[in-house]
């Protein structure tokens, strides 16, 4: 079946240091982005990747860094710069960007607690 | 302002209830319109498109009113499975998707 992959579902963090989340999608979706999800809040774009070896920043880029080294795979990587990391973290791909109406489809999240 | 904002609710209704969420923008080149519904500790799951026209599906009909720069979300008959989190999802031109805190709902027996 197809569908978008994220992992791990909880992850703990100790001050200063660095956690990769996973998302890998097998739609063959050109688009991927990952967001930020606090509670009572609406989801915040972090970055985000129109085509492979490409990505941009989002809204609330900082202390966050991302690769797209392949058209399956978006990882997220939290830095020990970023000041607030403890989050559910949710990332989504779709297709068709910029042209027409696109659907994302969304993994299942990342919840990432600072410890 | 900001670019996308929605009633955070909580909207507190009976079963068999008709309840509606507004959601309003603020960029007027936006272009796709969606709403999207979220369950607790879930990832957000699309609910439906909003065209031009207004569109419905079973008991979920949507409008989406350009010149005031809104869109809506109208529930029939409520259950007590349509309860949730509701957020609308606005694309501006080129790519910027931007999503609403959300509207809660709950429904209650």
């Amino acid at each position: 079946d197809g569908g978008i992959t994220q992992s791990p579902k909880y992850l703990f963090r100790k001050e200063g240091q660095n956690v990769t989340l996973s998302c890998e999608q097998n739609l063959n979706h050109d688009a991927m982005y990952w967001y930020r999800q606090d509670p009572g809040q609406g989801l915040r774009l972090i970055y985000y990747s129109q085509i492979v070896n490409d990505f941009q920043k989002g809204d609330i880029a900082e202390g966050y860094s991302v690769s797209r080294e392949k058209k399956e795979s978006f990882p997220l990587t939290v830095t020990s710069a970023q000041k607030n990391p403890t989050a559910f973290y949710l990332c989504a791909s779709s297709d068709q960007v910029g042209r027409t109406l696109a659907e994302a489809f969304f993994g299942q999240g990342t919840r990432l607690t600072v410890v | 302002r900001k670019e996308v904002e929605q009633d955070p609710g909580p909207f507190n209704v009976p079963e068999g209830a008709t309840v509606a969420f507004n959601c309003t923008y603020s960029n007027s080149a936006s272009q796709s319109f969606f709403w999207y519904r979220q369950d607790c500790r879930k990832e957000p799951k699309l609910l439906m498109s909003v065209y031009s026209s207004g569109n419905e599906d079973g008991r979920f009909t949507a409008q989406l009113n350009r010149a005031s720069q809104y869109i809506s979300l109208l529930i029939r008959d409520s259950k007590l499975s349509d309860s949730a989190t509701y957020l609308c999802v606005v694309i501006t031109g080129g790519f910027k998707t931007i999503f609403g805190a959300g509207t809660r709902l709950f429904v209650k027996a």
